[in-house]
Order: structure tokens, then C-alpha cells, then sequence
């Protein structure tokens, strides 16, 4: 089993509809990551949170740490979402390295 | 403000053939330095990290090294490249380790033939 497990694998939705994408992991963290990856393969980091909630423009995510789970939301979804979505963990036992999900693909149809 | 380079952008290298692939960060100090990759249809691995000049942890056994010649440079190297190896290769930075957010470089797409 993965210590990062994503819900859906794949998501297609109509523009404008609300998307959530989930995240379950099974260490404790001291952060999570939440991270977009384009058809070109590049990497932008849209979020990192270790409690509560956080928003930036259209997407807002959410982190419960006594379930370890996260979720990611995209209001008024645009064919400009449709990317690769990363969760990612910081695991809490000190070395550096984050342990990934395998991505949830969104596809957004105009 | 912070920029991370990476070259070259796509790679293809025959079998047993050697490799080097370079990332440069500009616009920061005493980064953490990271290099990842992503095998076709698989999530991300981390490959190595370091968190200083001369300094790197390797995550997963395999043919492949990394090297920290200076500061905010961070190399990739095989002597022998094995099909396995394809995929595409990320460089990417931290100021404070992996609980602070990463900055990714735009990628190596290697396909070893």
C-alpha cells in the first residue's frame, strides 16, 4: 500500500463545474503539498499546508491531520485546470524527503 | 527573484552510453537541492537531495550519481545509461528542506534506445 494514495485517478469534468480531488496518507507529516503538473511536464507547486485551509484564487485546500487527509478544490473550473494534480507528504521522521502520490489527471471539457 | 535552469531540455541516448544532466538556481543561497524522476505513467521518485556543496543522499540504488560542484549547480550522471533509466528527469529547490515548498526546474526528457 502507498503512504499516499489519491481519489480519483482520472476526473473529466464540463467547465465550471466544482472539482474536489482527495488525498489519504498513512505517516504522520509535518506538511503536505499539493502540486500541479502541465502536459509539458513542468512542476508548480500550488500549495503547502500543515493545518486548516488555504486559498488562492480558484483553489482552495484543505488538510485534516487527525483523519491524514487533504483535499483539493477548483471553483468555476476552466479548460486551463486540466493537469496532472500531485499530492505530496513530509513525512515527520526528519530526512528530506517527500513521499508523492501518483496524481489524479483532471481534464476540464469546454 | 528565484529562477532554476535545466539542460538539455530533451535527451536521447543510446544503451550504455553516459550521461550528464545540469541544474542551475539563481537568485537564492544555500538552497536544498533535489534531483527526481518520473518513469512513464509513474508517479515521482526522489532520486538524491543535497543540503550543501559535496553534500548528497542518495535515495534509490542504482547506476546513476549526482554531484554538487557548487552551490547552485547540481548534476546528474551515469556512466553506463540502462533502458530503464528513460523518463523525465526534475531538478528542483528548497530554501528550508522538504517541509518548505519545492521549486521545480522545467525538466530532461530522456528516452535511452
Amino acid at each position: 500500500k502507498n503512504e499516499v494514495e489519491q481519489s480519483p485517478q482520472n476526473l473529466t469534468a464540463q467547465e465550471g463545474e466544482f472539482i474536489t480531488i482527495n488525498c489519504s496518507y498513512s505517516v504522520g507529516i509535518s506538511a503536505l503539498h499539493w502540486l500541479q503538473q502541465h502536459p509539458g511536464g513542468g512542476i508548480v507547486s500550488l500549495f503547502m499546508l500543515s493545518s486548516g485551509k488555504k486559498k488562492h484564487g480558484r483553489l482552495i485546500a484543505t488538510i485534516n491531520i487527525q483523519e491524514k487527509h487533504s483535499s483539493l478544490h477548483i471553483t468555476a473550473s476552466h479548460p486551463r485546470d486540466s493537469a496532472v494534480y500531485i499530492c505530496a507528504v513530509t513525512p515527520n521522521f526528519g530526512n528530506e524527503k517527500l513521499t508523492f502520490g501518483t496524481g489524479t489527471r483532471l481534464t476540464i471539457i469546454p | 527573484s528565484q529562477t532554476i535552469h535545466q539542460w538539455p531540455a530533451t535527451l536521447v541516448q543510446p544503451v550504455g552510453s553516459p550521461l550528464s544532466l545540469e541544474c542551475t538556481v539563481e537568485g537564492t543561497s544555500n538552497p536544498n537541492l533535489y534531483w527526481y524522476r518520473q518513469a512513464a505513467g509513474r508517479g515521482l521518485q526522489l532520486l538524491f537531495y543535497s543540503v550543501g556543496i559535496g553534500q548528497i543522499s542518495s535515495e534509490v540504488p542504482q547506476n546513476l550519481s549526482a554531484s554538487r560542484p557548487q552551490d547552485r549547480q547540481f548534476i546528474l550522471s551515469s556512466k553506463k545509461l540502462l533502458l530503464s533509466d528513460s523518463g523525465f528527469y526534475l531538478c528542483a529547490w528548497s530554501l528550508l528542506g522538504a517541509g518548505d515548498t519545492q521549486y521545480f526546474g522545467p525538466g530532461t526528457r530522456l528516452t535511452v534506445l
